[in-house]
Parts: structure tokens; sequence; C-alpha cells
């Protein structure tokens, strides 16, 4: 079944330690794999993509396709990076018609000052 | 780019009305759209996904009777809670998908809360 799990409903770190948002997933080929980031009253939206190999706002995530996890990490969190972070899995046929993704259920960070 | 809009932002109705819920995308084409539903402090739970002209691809567990979509033009869908009840009461966020840069990209609105009494 296709799956994702955010063991931590929420993470507190204080401002300047490192942040690790743990993902795993299950699913029987080669997702592709998102982090999204919601502010708070704000909406929905990405903040990587595991394809992309790209660092966002000093967030980085490496796809373990050996531990099927996908853990979102910050060296030095800062307080404007208090959100919810939703990880999600799209199947391969991300671009075509159905391409759906399939979320976690979310970890809050916190950043105290 | 890429702005996805939703309304109403929140609506209350009574139980066996029904409520539309409309999604647009602004400034860009949405070869699709997706409805999901969210309940409190649960994750995104996709409902269905509808392309431009032709029926919404129903979850398995969604009722397509009761939850009416309509994608009748590129940048306009909407959602119809059909007499709806307090157990429908919930956040209904869409995303469309054809805005730039990315055109194979979610981009989301900002949720309808809908509350039944």
């Amino acid at each position: 079944a296709q799956r994702v799990t955010q063991p931590e409903k929420l993470l507190s770190v204080f401002k300047g330690a490192p942040v690790e948002l743990k993902c795993n997933y299950s699913y029987s080929g080669s997702p592709e794999l998102f982090w999204y980031v919601q502010y708070s009253r704000q909406r929905l939206q990405l903040l990587l993509r595991h394809i992309s190999r790209e660092s966002i706002k000093g967030f980085t995530a490496d796809l373990n396709k050996g531990e099927t996890s996908f853990h979102l990490k910050k060296p030095f969190a800062q307080e404007e990076d208090s959100a919810m972070y939703y990880c999600a899995l799209s199947g391969p046929n991300y671009g075509g018609s159905q391409g759906n993704l399939i979320f976690g259920k979310g970890t809050k960070l916190s950043v105290k000052p | 780019g890429a702005v996805v809009s939703q309304h109403p932002s929140w609506v209350i109705c009574k139980s066996g009305t029904s409520v539309k819920i409309e999604c647009r995308s602004l400034d860009f084409q949405a070869t699709t759209m997706f409805w999901y539903r969210q309940f409190p402090k649960q994750s995104l739970m996709l409902m269905a996904t509808s392309n431009e002209g032709s029926k919404a691809t129903y979850e398995q567990g969604v009722e397509k009777d009761k939850f009416l979509i309509n994608h009748a033009s590129l940048t306009l869908s909407t959602l119809t809670v059909t007499s709806a009840h307090p157990e429908d009461s919930s956040f209904y966020i869409c995303s469309a998908r054809g805005g730039l840069p990315h055109p194979y990209e979610q981009y989301f609105g900002p949720g309808t809360r809908l509350t039944v009494t």
C-alpha cells in the first residue's frame, strides 16, 4: 500500500539548532517525493522535491531508497521556519493524467527564540 | 504567477442543504484540478481528480453523488456537497496543475472551511 509516515506530530527546537523532520514512505516502485510547507494562515506550498536535488530556504532532503526515507534537514533553524510540514509522494507518472499526491499527517515545527 | 483561489473561504450551512465551493486558477489554464479534504489535525486526503471537460475520477470511498465535481472550464472547478450533514464539516482544499514555471506542479488554493449545523 502507498503510505507516507511522519512519526512526529510536533518538533520543537531552539533558533540556531539543527532540525530534522522525518518522513518514511511505502511504495512499490519508484515514487517522487516532496516536502510541502504551510505557514500560519497561508496555503500549502511546495518546499522542495527530491528530483530537483536543490536546497530551498536552507532545507535539504535526500531520498534514501534503502531506508525508504526522505527526511528534511536544516543545519540552523530560524524562527520563520515555524510551520506545518507535510511529506508527500506521487507515482512516477506525476505529470500524467492523474499525478496524485499522497500526504503524510504532517509535523508542526516550532522554532523558539 | 500560478495563483489558485477558492470561494468562499468559509461557509456555514444547515444539515440537508447543498453548498458549492469554487476553485479558480487566476493566471493560468489548469489542465487538471484536485480536491482534497482535511480533518482537524489530520492530513490532506485526495477526494477526486478532475480534468477539464471530462468526468471527475473519485478516490475509493468518496461518494460521487454526494460530492459533485464540475470542471467546466480550464480555470474553474466546483465542488458541490449535496445534502450536507455535520460529518461533512471539514476543510476542503483544491489544487490546480498547469501553471508556470512548473506545469506539472500542483498549486494549492487557500481552502474552504465548511461547517454543517
